[in-house]
């Protein structure tokens, strides 16, 4: 069966820290990787990543795929209590629905 | 540039009535559309897909349907509501080429609590 599993499921943090959120994958017909933050409504987009090895980056924010070992990583460095969110981890299926599987979340919280 | 749009945002309804979400796309033609429900503290679970016009899917079997009478409308529909209806709904479309096909955009979600 498909999954995408996140780890850790919760993570607290003080201004200033950096944090590495991890995504598993075991997905048949894989076609890329995205990356969400969710906060109290709809998630919003962060990353999509189809290449292993190639960092994408957006201010502190940064992602990685590695299609050898079926996973990603989601690093924020320097964090905000602005980074308090949700981030949700999806596969998503190269076939003409597009479908995805998404992981349970990791619930980060920065303290001040 | 492309948007997508759903509404109501929330809604409270009795156990037994009925529902309709709507979500419409704008900016793109022949989405792939999709209805997810996301309950407290869990990931999405996706309901139903659609890859065009009249063309639905349905992931889980449940109380709800969807219909697509239009290329960049999504319903989704219920005759009468259950408790465990309650949840997050957001609609979500994917273009079928380019960078966009290879990522899926929400709409701005609907907290549906059935009393």
């Amino acid at each position: 069966e498909d999954k995408v599993v996140q780890s850790p499921l919760s993570l607290v943090v003080h201004e200033g820290d950096t944090v590495t959120l991890n995504c598993s994958y075991e997905v048949t017909n894989f076609r890329s990787l995205l990356w969400y933050k969710q906060e109290k409504k709809a998630p919003t987009f962060l990353f999509m990543l189809t290449s292993s090895g190639i960092e994408k980056k957006s201010g502190r924010l940064s992602s990685i795929l590695d299609k050898k070992e079926l996973s990603s990583i989601l690093n924020i460095t320097a964090t905000q209590t602005g980074d308090s969110a949700i981030y949700l981890c999806a596969a998503l299926y190269n076939t003409n629905a597009g479908k995805s599987t998404f992981g349970d979340g990791t619930t980060l919280t920065v303290k001040p | 540039s492309q948007t997508i749009h759903q509404w109501p945002a929330t809604l409270v309804q009795p156990v037994g009535s009925p529902l309709s979400l709507e979500c419409t796309v704008e900016g793109t033609s022949n989405p792939n559309l999709y209805w997810y429900r996301q309950a407290a503290g869990r990931g999405l679970q996706l309901l139903f897909y659609s890859v065009g016009i009249g063309q639905i899917s349905s992931e889980v079997p449940q109380n709800l349907s969807a219909s697509r009478p239009q290329d960049r409308q999504f319903i989704l529909s219920s005759k009468k509501l259950l408790l465990s209806d309650s949840g997050f709904y957001l609609c979500a479309w994917r273009g079928g080429t380019g960078s966009h096909g290879n990522t899926i955009y929400f709409g701005e979600g609907s907290w549906l609590t059935v009393v």
